[in-house]
């Protein structure tokens, strides 16, 4: 079993729709857990992080970390066809980062 | 400024034959890390270079597999007789001494095909 399970989609929804993009993981003492964002032949960029468990928002983006069920998500509003890239998630460990398999949106018009 | 920078941007070679994969970091970052993305498997960890300390070779799956950073600076991952299940993209990241492990600023990456 790997230590951040991702399901790698692809997710497909039309311009405006609410996405939800989740990551579970099985090593109790992650405390930072991340989003980033990578479109096609690019690097990953850090889109979001969140401490230890609760909510964080910014603009349309909001990631919520529920520790107890070692579960993290990412919400995504008013969804527009820019958003299309794939998003990863990674945790933490002794200044390395873990990564889920990421999971692949399509915002089309 | 310039962010950090990889070559090549693409790498065709025959099985067997070793290659060379360059990482430039950010100018001042001492923290340097080379992963490994194959499709369907995320971003695998290779190898940490912190400042003057040993690195962290932790992630490097062979023998076949190495790394070197000179003067704190470019970093090369060397792979020896290139099998094809090496075929993957290898992104190189760096971050400064105070940031934390997330603020990795990664460059686009080098495609290597083997056939």
């Amino acid at each position: 079993q790997k230590e951040v399970e991702q399901d790698p989609g692809p997710l497909s929804v039309p311009e405006g729709a609410i996405v939800s993009l989740n990551c579970t993981y099985s090593n109790s003492a992650f405390q930072y857990f991340m989003w980033y964002r990578q479109y096609s032949r690019k690097g990953p960029e850090l889109l979001m992080y969140t401490y230890s468990s609760g909510n964080k928002e910014d603009g349309r983006f909001t990631a919520q970390v529920d520790k107890s069920s070692k579960y993290i998500s990412l919400f995504i509003r008013d969804s527009q066809p820019s958003d299309s890239a794939t998003y990863l998630c990674a945790m933490e460990n002794t200044d390395k980062l873990i990564f889920g398999t990421g999971t692949r949106l399509q915002v089309f018009p | 400024g310039a962010g950090v920078s990889q070559s090549p941007s693409n790498k065709v070679t025959e099985k067997g034959k070793d290659v060379e994969l360059r990482c430039d970091p950010i100018s001042g970052h001492t923290a340097l890390y080379w992963y490994r993305q194959s499709l369907g498997q995320g971003l695998e960890f290779l190898i940490y270079f912190q400042g003057n300390s040993a690195p962290d070779k932790s992630g490097l799956p062979s023998d076949r597999f190495s790394a070197e950073r000179t003067g704190g600076s470019v970093s090369t991952l060397t792979i020896q007789r290139t099998q094809q299940e090496d075929s993957a993209v290898y992104l190189c990241a760096s971050r400064g001494t105070a940031g934390p492990a997330y603020e990795q600023y990664f460059g686009p990456g080098t495609r290597l095909t083997v056939t």
